[in-house]
């Protein structure tokens, strides 16, 4: 299985401003995803990292908002822009070659936005 | 469009009673596979299942089992002589090639 990080664990934040998440993974893996967890709700897919191609964004989510990087096989980062109080959540990220495997998590970021 | 319903919010039970979490999926795939994950109070979200479409046989492992019944179109989750440590949040997911839609949770949680 894979070991995945993510930085920061959890960081609380101004509105306005924005954060940078980051999640690293301990072998090369195709895909990567990110979720959001809002307080108390289930996880929803927020977008697909694909290394070498643009993200793509789930219905709801934009690439203003939400940017994503892919760099390389292992490592991808999610930034939150110009934060307000709704985005706090869980972000989590989760790899998996196709989205049909096994899909491990990363131990998601606590965001709080005031 | 793929949905997962899990209709029961919460569960409480006294320890060593069994309990069973249900799942009801919709997808238009052919290929598919069915996921159950558990987030205990730290937050975490554990790897608990994957099962293929393809694969109908029911699963055991420990006091977890499954049973996967495609003519249902349901994936639920049963907890044999549950424990304080089975407390948590449960979700079942559907998956896909372009990531997993999970259902709403079910939150368990065990007396003792």
């Amino acid at each position: 299985s894979a070991v995945i990080s993510q930085k920061p664990s959890r960081d609380i934040c101004q509105r306005g401003t924005s954060l940078t998440i980051q999640c690293q993974v301990d072998s090369q893996v195709t895909m990567m995803f990110w979720y959001r967890q809002q307080p108390g709700q289930s996880l929803t897919l927020i977008a697909t990292a694909n290394q070498g191609s643009e993200a793509t964004y789930e219905s709801g989510f934009v690439i203003d908002k939400f940017p994503i990087s892919r760099p390389n096989l292992t490592f991808s980062t999610l930034t939150v822009s110009n934060m307000s109080p709704e985005d706090s959540s869980i972000y989590l990220c989760s790899v998996g070659p196709s989205g049909s495997d096994e899909q491990f998590f990363g131990p998601g970021t606590r965001l709080t936005v005031l | 469009a793929q949905k997962v319903t899990q209709a029961q919010t919460e569960i409480s039970v006294v320890e060593k009673e069994d309990v069973t979490l249900d799942c009801v999926y919709e997808t238009r795939d052919t290929t598919y596979y069915l996921f159950w994950y558990k987030q205990p109070p730290s937050g975490e979200l554990v790897f608990l299942i994957r099962r293929n479409s393809f694969d109908e046989q029911n699963e055991i492992s420990g006091r977890y089992s499954w049973n996967f019944q495609k003519s249902t179109s349901s994936f639920n989750f049963t907890i044999t002589a549950s424990q304080v440590v089975d407390s948590a949040v449960y979700f079942c997911a559907l998956g896909g090639a372009d990531g997993l839609t999970f259902g709403k949770g079910t939150h368990l949680i065990i007396q003792p």
